[in-house]
């Protein structure tokens, strides 16, 4: 099946460090990746969805400046926490899902990147 | 607005079956899905329904109502290894998911 591959799996860093998380689908085009956050015992929040080629469409109080997303070919975006602080720590998890079409094409997930920032 | 609704937690017994019931009010609707989240992992895609009836996967069988936007996931011979969130989310006209906040499945022995 299809699969979605996130790296790092777990950032642990100073305050004030950038850190970027990569996301790539290995088996198929990701024409749309999704960025979302998950604070402990909470829901998924989407805070992103990017097209390839095209600026990143962000969801209402996510920073762009702060949270900046590149998705750059049909198989990698990317999400760089610009000048992280104790409270952007958080289980990241980016998802991609491929051309859309009939049929089912589910969103596939990442195994998540946990950001701890000290 | 768009909403999905779905229990906070359910408990049930190993060997038993649990009926884990959505329902949903969205703009537009492209099919619904069901995905298993593990504590500290992502989720992981369980279920597709599209039209009304039952997909049966295994152990696992989601059904779905478009006309009274309401879905339920039924999980038979529960195993301990099925303690988990369970999300329900619909895609709408946009193509976007609309994610429910979970279900938190507790198996007990």
């Amino acid at each position: 099946g299809a699969v979605v591959s996130q790296h790092p799996s777990r950032v642990i860093c100073k305050s004030g460090t950038s850190v970027k998380i990569e996301c790539r689908s290995l088996d198929f085009q990701a024409t749309t990746m999704f960025w979302y956050r998950q604070f402990p015992k909470q829901s998924l929040m989407l805070m992103a969805t990017s097209n390839e080629g095209s600026k990143a469409t962000y969801e209402q109080g996510v920073e762009k400046d702060k949270f900046l997303i590149n998705h750059a070919s049909l198989t990698l975006s990317t999400l760089t926490v610009t000048s992280a602080h104790p409270e952007d720590s958080s289980f990241y998890i980016c998802s991609a899902r491929g051309v859309r079409g009939t049929g089912n094409q589910p969103q596939h997930f990442g195994d998540g990147t946990r950001l701890s920032i000290l | 607005g768009q909403n999905i609704d779905q229990p906070t937690e359910m408990t049930a017994t190993e060997g038993a079956i649990v009926q884990i019931n959505c329902t949903y009010q969205t703009s537009g609707f492209n099919g619904l899905f069901w995905y298993q989240q593990h504590a500290g992992e992502a989720p992981t895609f369980l279920s597709y329904n599209v039209l009304d009836g039952l997909e049966e996967k295994g152990r696992f069988s989601s059904f779905l109502s478009r006309s009274k936007g309401y879905s339920y996931l039924l999980l038979k011979e529960l195993q301990m290894k099925d303690s988990a969130s369970y999300l329900c989310a619909v895609r709408d006209s946009n193509y976007q998911l609309i994610w429910g906040a979970g279900t938190k499945l507790i198996i007990k022995p």
